[in-house]
């Protein structure tokens, strides 16, 4: 079955860039759908953050657009995200799913990967 | 940004019983909305889709309903596994927002 895991460091420290990695089995991107990601926290719950087609395609979350960028590597088949200039304010579990992109929402998720941001 | 207000923020009910939980869009997203089930340190899961389809694997004792700016899932004859937090969540347009959640517990 289609599984999504997440990866990167615990840990950034603010003003720099936060950089995570989801990779996909059981489901090849490049036969369709979104991926995205969303990210959660005590704060602001659940909040989308963008997603991205494999043809390059792509969507943001306004609030978030300047800071972020979501990458799809059909070849290794996994989606990536980085935001950049984080503050304690991005502190989350960030979550990679797939997106079906208005048929059936956000079907398949990760497990998750908590991201603290701290000096 | 369409804001998504889900209520009550706590629901207590007792297992067997029925749990109805409310979702409001601040303006209509036809039946373009989701519900998710999510356990402590867990990802969210599919339940609902366009407003009323059951996703995949979910037992019949869930169901939803509503169109246009009001929501609401049902879930009947509660079982020890139901109670979580569940959230709304629309995907009417390229911005995709999430009611605040539900919390589900025992009483």
């Amino acid at each position: 079955q289609v599984q999504l895991q997440e990866s990167g460091p615990r840990l950034v420290k603010p003003s720099e860039t936060l950089s995570l990695t989801c990779t996909v089995s059981g489901f090849s991107i490049r036969s369709g759908h979104y991926w995205g990601w969303i990210r959660q926290s005590p704060g602001r719950g659940l909040e989308w953050i963008a997603s991205m087609y494999h043809s390059g395609s792509t969507h943001y979350n306004p609030s978030l657009q300047s800071r972020v960028t979501i990458l799809v590597d059909t070849p290794k088949n996994q989606v990536s995200l980085k935001l950049t200039s984080v503050t304690a304010a991005d502190t989350a579990v960030y979550f990679c799913a797939r997106d079906t992109a208005g048929v059936r929402g956000l079907d398949v998720w990760g497990k998750g990967t908590t991201v603290i941001v701290s000096a | 940004e369409i804001v998504m207000t889900q209520s009550p923020g706590t629901l207590s009910v007792s297992p067997g019983e029925t749990a109805t939980v409310s979702c409001r869009a601040s303006q209509s997203i036809s039946r373009n909305l989701a519900w998710y089930q999510q356990k402590p340190g867990q990802a969210p899961r599919l339940l609902i889709y366009g407003a009323s389809t059951r996703a995949t694997g979910i037992p019949a004792r869930f169901s939803g309903s509503g169109s246009g700016t009001e929501f609401t899932l049902t879930i009947n004859s509660l079982q020890s596994e139901d109670f979580a937090v569940y959230f709304c969540h629309q995907y009417n347009n390229w911005s995709y927002t999430f009611g605040q959640g539900t919390k589900l517990e025992i009483k």
